[in-house]
């Protein structure tokens, strides 16, 4: 199977709280995760990836959690801002296998109120 | 340097025209990507170039879609005879080589009436 499975569709947070987004994949050929994030009329940026030998990456105040054995990961945005309003896509990538094509998630429309 | 860059970056099309959409990749990507977003949807693969040929063009949705590349640089993708559910916005990216991290265009916003 070739999915990735992203919850929620939209999340709304007050400043300063913790939105945590979620995916879920299929194919274990999959071995690199990243996260990309997209403001409006502007197309995706790459904001962190991960790979499935460590379970946590942290850049600044985003944090992947990868869960292997659940094939599952998620992202957390600590001290939110309302500069960190966008739509977040994850997406499983064959990197380093020779599987397949990158899939994307369906996205989460996030929004941080003042 | 320059990013990806799109254009046009909103077209307005009555249905049944052909529509052409232009992509410019980073200087030195050898690979090239296109996708579509419908509103509120994530991102379907539509077909994928490394240097001028494609090895993928498994996410064409019918075979009114089509995709060259030049020189190993410029993309074009163009829709025959458009249909109201072409209207998305189509997003162009690049990399450096195959499987390594992409960078987005703007996209262009089409709408077919």
């Amino acid at each position: 199977q070739q999915q990735v499975k992203q919850s929620p569709q939209s999340l709304i947070v007050q400043k300063g709280g913790i939105p945590i987004i979620n995916c879920a994949y299929e194919n274990t050929a999959f071995d690199y995760f990243p996260w990309y994030q997209q403001f409006p009329g502007k197309g995706p940026a790459l904001l962190i990836a991960i790979r499935p030998d460590v379970s946590e990456k942290k850049e600044g105040r985003f944090t992947i959690s990868f869960n292997k054995s659940a094939k599952q990961f998620s992202l957390h945005i600590m001290d939110s801002q309302p500069g960190d309003s966008a739509t977040y896509f994850c997406a499983a990538d064959p990197r380093y296998s020779s599987a397949s094509k990158i899939i994307f998630g369906s996205g989460t429309r996030l929004s941080i109120r003042p | 340097g320059a990013g990806v860059s799109q254009s046009p970056s909103n077209k307005v099309t009555e249905k049944g025209k052909d529509v052409e959409l232009r992509c410019d990749p980073i200087s030195g990507h050898t690979a090239l990507y296109w996708y579509r977003q419908s509103l509120g949807q994530g991102l379907e693969f539509l077909i994928y170039f490394q240097g001028n040929s494609a090895p993928d063009k498994s996410g064409l949705p019918s075979d009114r879609f089509s995709a060259e590349r030049t020189g190993g640089s410029v993309s074009t993708l163009t829709i025959q005879r458009t249909q109201q559910e072409d209207s998305a916005v189509y997003l162009c990216a690049s990399s450096l080589s195959y499987q390594e991290t992409q960078y987005f265009g703007p996209g262009t916003r089409l709408l077919v009436l």
